[in-house]
């Protein structure tokens, strides 16, 4: 069985400040992917990033970053600088081998406060 | 433009009756899924489909139902037997189904039971 564990619930923390969500997953397969989406308070789930399994290298896109470590089953995804706007709810996803669909965490809240 | 739309954006239904929520893209996409989200928790799988006039069960399937009759479009029909319907419905779509394929979501459909 595969399983996504987001041990935050909620991160509150001040604008500029830099802050990591942290994202453990469990799975069989040895070919999957891990997402990474964010949920806006309008509902909809915005794609951020997609790794597989078999790419370790660490990813930054601006403000945003992904550490994927396989030896510890996570990938773990820091914004620098936070801003305002980040505020949302995050989550991380794991897709397997197979036809099934995503594997979600239970997400962490963020708040960013002026 | 391209997307998944998904209506109505709220939906209110007596307790007892069944309720049709509908799915539409225009991706072009073979595969199409549906998940719950309920407060506090991530998404849950409920039916995913591959193809036309296949699909399959994901996790928590009781108490509801799917057709896709036609590429485009995987309407979810929430049945009296669903016994705790009222959350927040999200369409997704993958080119093809599996490890390789991006999912991309709809703005979603927040279905509250009186």
């Amino acid at each position: 069985a595969q399983k996504v564990t987001q041990a935050q619930t909620e991160i509150s923390v001040v604008e500029k400040e830099d802050v990591t969500l942290d994202c453990v997953y469990e799975t069989r397969d040895t070919t999957y992917y891990l997402f990474w989406y964010k949920q806006p308070p309008s509902g909809e789930l915005v794609f951020l990033i997609r790794r597989n399994s078999f790419d370790e290298q660490n990813e930054i896109s601006g403000r945003y970053s992904w550490n994927f470590q396989k030896s510890t089953s996570s990938f773990n995804f820091t914004i620098t600088a936070s801003q305002v706007v980040d505020s949302a709810v995050y989550f991380c996803a794991l897709l397997g081998g197979g036809a099934d669909g995503l594997t979600f965490g239970k997400g962490t809240h963020l708040i960013i406060q002026p | 433009d391209g997307g998944i739309t998904q209506s109505p954006k709220y939906l209110f239904r007596k307790e007892g009756q069944n309720v049709t929520l509908s799915c539409e893209q225009n991706l072009n996409h073979d595969a199409m899924y549906w998940y719950r989200q309920d407060p506090g928790q991530g998404l849950r799988l409920i039916y995913y489909s591959q193809i036309v006039n296949d699909f399959q069960k994901g996790d928590i399937a009781e108490g509801y139902s799917v057709s896709r009759e036609k590429k485009e479009s995987f309407p979810l029909t929430v049945t009296s037997a669903q016994k705790n319907p009222t959350a927040f419905y999200l369409c997704a779509s993958s080119i093809v189904a599996g490890v390789y394929a991006e999912q991309f979501f709809g703005p979603g459909t927040r279905l509250t039971v009186l």
